[in-house]
């Protein structure tokens, strides 16, 4: 069955404090892997699409990597303003698109 | 400015009403999906069109009904047949729908009573 888990389903960080976010997904053929960010009451805002394993993008204090089973998103330095939940979604080759829950992650200044 | 509009951002019912809720974008994009987010869980996909005139059922369609008349809109109408119709509805719409990442609309909040 196609799955995607996401870990912590929370975390707090001081400011500064870099950290990872893990996204783990079981899918029958990747079509792609991707990463979004939302705020409270908000729609997700499209972060990183990912395709094979070894690939990583950067934006900012934000950098996902991919391996074949999972996928990572490290924070680096990150500020108050990084708070929100990071959502994960994974697309098979079928089409279907499969979001993990989230993980909600809190910086303290 | 291109992007995706859902309205509107509030919408209150009583129990047994129908109601739509508006997705347009003007991004030129072929497929379109509707999601459906509730506390503590992941988006559950209630219906998606890759193309107009056509689309599928997603993995939680019950009680919902969509068209897609025009490439821009893709309106989601929640029926009196959905048992639990309280969430945030969000609104998505991809490239093809194969492998391209999907932009989000705003959201509508809908609560029923």
């Amino acid at each position: 069955e196609d799955q995607v888990t996401q870990s912590p389903e929370a975390l707090r960080l001081q400011e500064g404090e870099s950290s990872s976010l893990n996204c783990s997904y079981t899918v029958s053929g990747l079509r792609g892997l991707f990463w979004y960010r939302q705020d409270p009451g908000k729609g997700p805002e499209f972060l990183f699409t990912l395709y094979s394993a070894g690939e990583e993008k950067e934006k900012e204090r934000l950098k996902a990597t991919l391996t074949k089973k999972e996928s990572f998103l490290h924070i680096t330095a990150p500020k108050p303003e990084d708070s929100a939940t990071y959502l994960c979604a994974v697309q098979a080759r079928n089409d279907k698109i499969i979001f993990g829950k989230g993980t909600r992650l809190h910086i303290l200044p | 400015d291109g992007g995706i509009t859902q309205s509107p951002k509030y919408l209150f019912r009583k129990e047994g009403q129908n109601v739509t809720l508006s997705c347009e974008q003007n991004l030129n994009h072929d497929a379109m999906y509707w999601y459906r987010q509730d506390p503590g869980q992941g988006l559950r996909l209630i219906y998606y069109s890759q193309i107009v005139n056509d689309f599928q059922k997603g993995d939680i369609a019950e009680g919902y009904s969509v068209s897609r008349e025009k490439k821009e809109s893709f309106p989601l109408t929640v029926t009196s047949a959905q048992k639990n119709p309280t969430a945030f509805y969000l609104c998505a719409s991809s490239i093809d729908g194969r492998g391209y990442e999907q932009y989000f609309g705003p959201g509508t909040r809908l609560t029923v009573t």
